[in-house]
């Protein structure tokens, strides 16, 4: 069984400032992880994704994340956030394999509002 | 290239009756899976399919159905609608391959029940 969940339902910071979004996940196997962002009435835009290797991975937009196993955990950063930015996002798992392999299991989601 | 299309795009049907939402993937894609988002919540898994079987079914009831099509479309029908199947739709393919499982998701169908 997989889970995801994201800490803050809303998180507001000033453009310019670090931005900080948290994820803790739950899985039985080794996971892929993915951050997705969702503008207003669209679908879901991939951030970012780690599935082997390299625990620090960049992504589009200047986001990156990093899979931290121990803590199980893969906190999404950005140092300077944009207006632009703002936009709910997403924490994703999916299993490496098995039956949830290909299958996400999303959090609750994180509101971002950026201030001038 | 064509990204993931989704069509309707917005539909208002009343309880009790049926639904058909359909979704085309990226080219080359064989996988197709099907989310529900409630406003407010994160989308949940409804379906998978690859290669035209099903890999994959949430926890929802025996009114939600989907297939897959030979061309890789998919269809996804939802019977005896209840008000608390108001949602956004998602549709999302993927190549997925032991190197690639990334998914990449349409716009979405917004499903309103009156």
């Amino acid at each position: 069984a997989q889970s995801v969940t994201q800490l803050g339902s809303h998180v507001s910071v000033s453009e310019g400032a670090l931005v900080l979004l948290r994820c803790n996940y739950s899985s039985s196997v080794p996971p892929y992880l993915f951050w997705y962002v969702q503008y207003p009435n669209q679908g879901l835009q991939l951030l970012l994704k780690y599935t082997t290797g390299a625990t620090l991975v960049k992504g589009i937009n200047g986001f990156e994340a990093e899979f931290k196993k121990s803590e199980t955990s893969f906190h999404l950063t950005k140092p300077s956030a944009h207006m632009s930015d703002a936009a709910e996002y997403f924490c994703a798992v999916s299993g490496a394999g098995g039956t949830s392999y290909g299958k996400l299991t999303f959090g609750q989601g994180t509101i971002l509002t950026v201030h001038p | 290239d064509a990204g993931v299309t989704q069509s309707p795009t917005h539909l208002i049907k009343t309880r009790g009756q049926h639904v058909t939402l359909r979704c085309s993937p990226i080219s080359g894609h064989k996988s197709v899976s099907w989310y529900q988002q409630v406003l407010g919540q994160g989308p949940q898994f409804i379906f998978q399919y690859y290669e035209k079987e099903e890999r994959g079914r949430g926890n929802f009831p025996d009114r939600f159905s989907a297939r897959q099509f030979p061309n890789y479309s998919s269809e996804l029908n939802v019977n005896a609608l209840l008000l608390g199947d108001s949602a956004l739709y998602l549709c999302a393919s993927s190549p997925r391959t032991v190197q690639n499982i990334e998914a990449f998701f349409g716009q979405g169908t917004r499903l309103t029940v009156v």
